[in-house]
This record gives structure tokens, sequence and C-alpha cells, in this order.
């Protein structure tokens, strides 16, 4: 089974900080992972996916991720918070071997920069 | 291109009632994902369509059902609706979830929120 999790039910940031949102994972086999964000009444936007390759990851909107194997991690930064960041953010993961299977979303991390 | 759409966006049922959503995915995506969305539960996954074809299921009693027509479009269904089963309820179309060795992003549409009294 694969799952997701996000320690953290809220991060508070200040702008212009730099944020991390953290995600830890478990499959068999190698992770498809990938972070998607919620603003309000709206459906889930993507914002980067990590499929193979370099272990860092750069995305829509500044966002970044880096993938750690050895600690099965996930985290997505920010070097710069921006007040319209705030929102809600899920992780995913798929393991790459289970055919058409779909994405498990961990339960979503909320994002708060204050100005 | 237009996005992933879903009607209606509200909705508001009594129990023992049923329910139909609709969703039209992006212009050539095969692959319809629809999901659950709950403050307590999170995001899950109710089944995915592929070329008319339910080729995953979630864990959802079979109160919940769907199709998907030869044009993509996907429908799903809930019988016999039960007060937890007011949720936000979301479609996510894909090319294909799979592309050789890569796994395609879903496009998610805004949702159906759906209020059971």
């Amino acid at each position: 089974a694969q799952s997701v999790a996000q320690p953290e039910d809220q991060v508070n940031v200040a702008e212009g900080n730099p944020l991390t949102v953290k995600c830890t994972y478990s499959v068999s086999g190698n992770p498809y992972l990938f972070w998607y964000v919620q603003y309000p009444n709206r459906g889930l936007q993507f914002l980067l996916k990590y499929i193979t390759g370099d272990n860092l990851v750069k995305g829509s909107y500044g966002f970044e991720a880096e993938f750690n194997k050895s600690q099965t991690s996930f985290h997505l930064k920010k070097p710069s918070a921006l007040v319209s960041d705030s929102a809600l953010y899920f992780c995913a993961v798929k393991s790459s071997g289970s055919g058409y299977s779909t994405l498990t979303f961990g339960k979503g991390t909320m994002l708060l920069v204050s100005p | 291109k237009a996005g992933v759409t879903q009607t209606p966006r509200y909705l508001i049922k009594t129990r023992g009632q049923q329910v139909t959503l609709s969703c039209s995915p992006i212009s050539g995506h095969r692959s319809v994902s629809w999901y659950q969305q709950t403050p307590g539960q999170g995001l899950q996954f109710l089944f995915e369509y592929f070329s008319e074809t339910q080729r995953n299921k979630g864990n959802f009693p079979g109160r919940f059902s769907g199709r998907q027509f030869s044009n993509s479009r996907s429908e799903m269904n809930v019988s016999t609706l039960e007060l937890g089963d007011s949720a936000l309820y979301l479609c996510a179309s894909s090319l294909s979830l799979l592309a050789g060795t890569s796994y395609n992003e879903q496009f998610f549409g805004p949702g159906t929120r759906l209020t059971v009294l």
C-alpha cells in the first residue's frame, strides 16, 4: 500500500521569508511524487512532480521540491514567501510499478503567509 | 484551452435522494478521475475512467457509481444519499495516467459542493 504523511496541519511564515512544507511517503518500489495547491473554492492546481532524474524539481510560481530517497521525503520549498501563497497544499504519491493505479494524497497542509 | 468543468457547482439534497454530477475534461484528455474531499478524510479516490472503461475503483460503497461517455465526459451518481456524503466532489482529467515511464499530472475542476440535509 502507498501512503503520504504531511506532519503539519498548518505552517505559518512571514512574507519574504523562506517556506517549507513537509511531506514523507511510503511506497513499494520507486515513487512518482506530486505537489498540488488548492485555493478557497477552487480545485487543485498542479505545482510540480518528480518522476526521475534530478532530486531538485522546479515548478510553478517559484516553488521547488527536493526528493530525498533515503529519508523518503519530498518537501516543498520557496525561497521567499508571498501573501498570495496562502493556500492548502497537498502532496501525492504513486508507486512507479503499480500500473494504472491512481495517486494517494496527503491530508494537506494549510500555509498562512502573514504580511 | 478550456479547463476541466464540473456541473453543478453547488447542490443541496435530502437524505435518501440520488444525485448525478457531471464532468467535462480538458479537450483531448481521456482519463477522468473522481475524488471526494472532506475536512476529516481529506482527498479520497472514488474511481478512474479511461476510454469509457472503469480502470480503478476506490474503497466506497456501491451507492457511488460512475460512467464515461465516448467524448470522455463523465458522470458520477450517488444513490440513497446519506448525511456523510456531504463533501466537495472533484473531477480530474489527464491525457492518460501512464505515459511510457512517466506519469501525467491530473488537472482538476473546481468541484461540486454537495450538501445533504
